[in-house]
């Protein structure tokens, strides 16, 4: 199995911070990494699939990168709405895989 | 409106079984790539099961022989049966609509299985 390893695990930022999460893959995955945002009690949200590609209505300051083994996750200026745990996900091969978290929280 | 609603979810004892239904709103269930995935409390979430278009499956080793995912077209629904449940089953498990290789973008709300005696 492909094991994604997330850091920092917890991260304490400012509104309008510029703030990056970083994942790493076990192995090469090309570019079938997506991020996902939770908040308590809901669902995840996809927010970036293809390691860079926004998804359809996602603001433009989540930005994503990467390819291979090392991919981050870039909020350019954080909202309030902002503080939640991001999650990465590879979809490259089975069985899909979740990152451990990064929770973000208000400084 | 395109949305997904689980249900069947419950309290049920270890060794149990239990199916749970995803209702699909606004597409075709049949014409996309679905999946379940589940998530303990406090925990990340864990992929359990997708089926594919063209019929294919697949599932994670900690359910495989004791989860079946299938759907029904005429229903526009997505099933999970699961037997053999055990205490680490419990969760709140999703269903959710995605493209291959993209991760999922529509999500239910969820329904919460606790296997317990």
């Amino acid at each position: 199995d492909i094991q994604l390893t997330q850091s920092p695990s917890f991260l304490s930022a400012s509104v309008g911070d510029r703030v990056t999460i970083t994942c790493r893959a076990s192995q090469g995955i090309s570019s079938y990494l997506a991020w996902y945002q939770q908040k308590p009690g809901k669902a995840p949200k996809l927010l970036i699939y293809a390691a860079s590609t926004l998804q359809s209505g996602v603001p433009s300051r989540f930005s994503g990168s990467g390819s291979g083994t090392e991919f981050t996750l870039t909020i350019s200026s954080l909202q309030p709405e902002d503080f939640a745990t991001y999650y990465c996900q590879q979809v490259d091969s089975y069985p899909i895989t979740f990152g451990q978290g990064t929770r973000l929280e208000i400084k | 409106e395109v949305q997904l609603v689980e249900s069947g979810g419950g309290l049920i004892q270890p060794g149990g079984s239990l199916r749970l239904s995803c209702v699909a709103s606004g597409f075709i269930v049949s014409s996309n790539y679905m999946s379940w995935v589940r998530q303990a409390p406090g925990k990340r979430p864990e992929w359990v099961s997708v089926i594919n278009i063209d019929y294919s499956t697949y599932y994670a080793d900690s359910v495989k022989g004791r989860f079946t995912i299938s759907r029904d077209n005429f229903e526009n629904t997505l099933y999970l049966q699961m037997n053999s449940l055990r205490v680490e089953d419990t969760a709140v498990y999703y269903c959710a609509r995605g493209r291959r290789g993209e991760g999922s973008y529509l999500w239910g709300q969820g329904t919460l299985v606790t296997v317990s005696s």
